[in-house]
């Protein structure tokens, strides 16, 4: 069975430049999230999706940051503008469904803004 | 709100025993995970403890006590392969949300 697929693995941009990163869950997980991981902490959730419907954003910044998940399985990231603040990996995870069952990562997207 | 707690580094030496402790405080808990996470490299799944007791898996074992706010993590006979970070996280049923502590980056020495 194939895991979590994210791409690109590493991205290095400019400040103030767009960036998208890309996931493909695996199959049958119906419950999609982005995590943003940084150096020596813990993933810190950003977006979990229930199929198509954002069901819980309150953490992703809006300001800068989009996500959708139009057909229920593969999801983008968007950051735009990018901030040295944002340098970090960018981690997907999928699962069967919420709460209590075990969530499988992707290999993440480590950003760096220069 | 969510407060988990986990040492940052431990050392330990191949075939030694290992546990790592995590506390919380939750509004309201549904779950703690464990998971591994070598250096970058994706987190994988170790065990999950929704009651209170030892849940063992192999070198592995976990506890919970949710009086206590209380787990930890057992890893016996270490190899070199065990070192990496180790997440503790606790499943939020109020915000049916998963809070990771900042986890234990576990050094095993030959």
């Amino acid at each position: 069975e194939a895991g979590v697929v994210q791409s690109p693995r590493y991205k290095i941009i400019e400040k103030k430049q767009p960036v998208a990163f890309w996931c493909n869950p695996i199959s049958g997980h119906n419950t999609l999230y982005w995590y943003l991981q940084n150096l020596g902490q813990g993933p810190e959730l950003l977006i979990r999706y229930e199929n198509e419907e954002a069901v819980d954003d309150s953490q992703l910044p809006k300001d800068r940051f989009s996500a959708e998940r139009l057909k229920g399985v593969d999801s983008t990231l968007k950051i735009q503008p990018a901030e040295l603040g944002d340098s970090a990996v960018y981690l997907c995870a999928s699962s069967l469904g919420g709460g209590s069952y075990e969530q499988y990562f992707g290999p993440g997207t480590r950003l760096t803004v220069t | 709100g969510q407060n988990i707690d986990q040492p940052t580094e431990m050392t330990a030496t191949e075939g030694a025993i290992v546990q790592i402790n995590c506390t919380y405080q939750t509004s309201g808990f549904n779950g703690l995970f464990w998971y591994q996470q070598h250096a970058g490299e994706a987190p994988t799944f170790l065990s999950y403890n929704v009651l209170d007791g030892l849940e063992e898996k192999g070198r592995f074992s976990s506890f919970l006590s949710r009086s206590k706010g209380y787990s930890y993590l057992l890893l016996k006979e270490l190899q070199m392969k065990d070192s990496a970070s180790y997440l503790c996280a606790v499943n939020d049923s109020t915000l049916g949300r998963l809070y990771f502590g900042r986890g234990t980056q576990l050094t095993v020495w030959p």
